[in-house]
């Protein structure tokens, strides 16, 4: 079956501190890859995404790429801030015919001044 | 504005007692879906919709139940057979089987005790 490995939390970093956040998946096919983001208190909003081998997808200084031959795709920025603390969620979809997303457990990042 | 709406935001009941979810959307979208977040356990997919007056079963589906009468609006009833209701309820939409994101609600926070 699909599954989505994250690495677990909390992450806590000071600001301006280099992010990584690790994400291994299990799929068959050729699945596409999600980054979203959840504040506190509040529902989750796509961060990035990235549909093919060797894509990157990027928003807001955050970059992830999709790797294939390691079946990761792990969610960098290089500087933090304060208000990217939230509950980061990997999360794969099978394929084009497919509606059902698969979600890591997600990973806490807080960052302090 | 476009967006997703679930109602309230923070929800009480008592055991035994069935409760009905609230989720409309203006984004005119075709797909929906909710979802359960527990702490530490990522999303799990409870039920999804593909279009009005059809819907499929997600992964923990049981003493759940939902209905599509309109394009807007899926909501969710959580029965008295559900074993351990308390949780975030969040709610989600996509255009259809060839879009890639869903986009989500604020989430409503059911408290059973």
């Amino acid at each position: 079956g699909n599954s989505v490995t994250q690495m677990e939390g909390p992450v806590t970093l000071s600001e301006e501190a280099f992010l990584t956040i690790n994400c291994t998946y299990t799929a068959t096919g050729y699945p596409s890859l999600f980054w979203y983001v959840q504040y506190p208190g509040e529902g989750l909003q796509l961060l990035l995404k990235a549909t093919k081998a060797d894509d990157k997808g990027s928003n807001k200084g955050f970059e992830a790429t999709y790797r294939k031959e390691t079946t990761s795709f792990h969610l960098e920025k290089g500087s933090v801030q304060v208000s990217d603390s939230a509950v980061y969620f990997c999360a794969l979809k099978p394929g084009a015919g497919s509606y059902q997303l698969t979600f890591g457990k997600g990973t806490k990042l807080s960052v302090i001044p | 504005d476009g967006g997703i709406t679930q109602s309230p935001k923070y929800l009480f009941r008592k055991e035994g007692q069935n409760v009905t979810l609230s989720c409309e959307q203006n984004l005119n979208h075709d797909a929906m879906y909710w979802y359960r977040q527990d702490p530490g356990q990522g999303l799990r997919l409870i039920y999804y919709s593909q279009i009005v007056n059809d819907f499929q079963k997600g992964d923990i589906a049981e003493g759940y139940s939902v209905s599509r009468e309109k394009k807007e609006s899926f909501p969710l009833t959580v029965t008295s057979a559900q074993k351990n209701p308390t949780a975030f309820y969040l709610c989600a939409s996509s255009l259809g089987q060839a879009a890639y994101e869903q986009y989500f609600g604020p989430g409503t926070r059911l408290t059973v005790t």
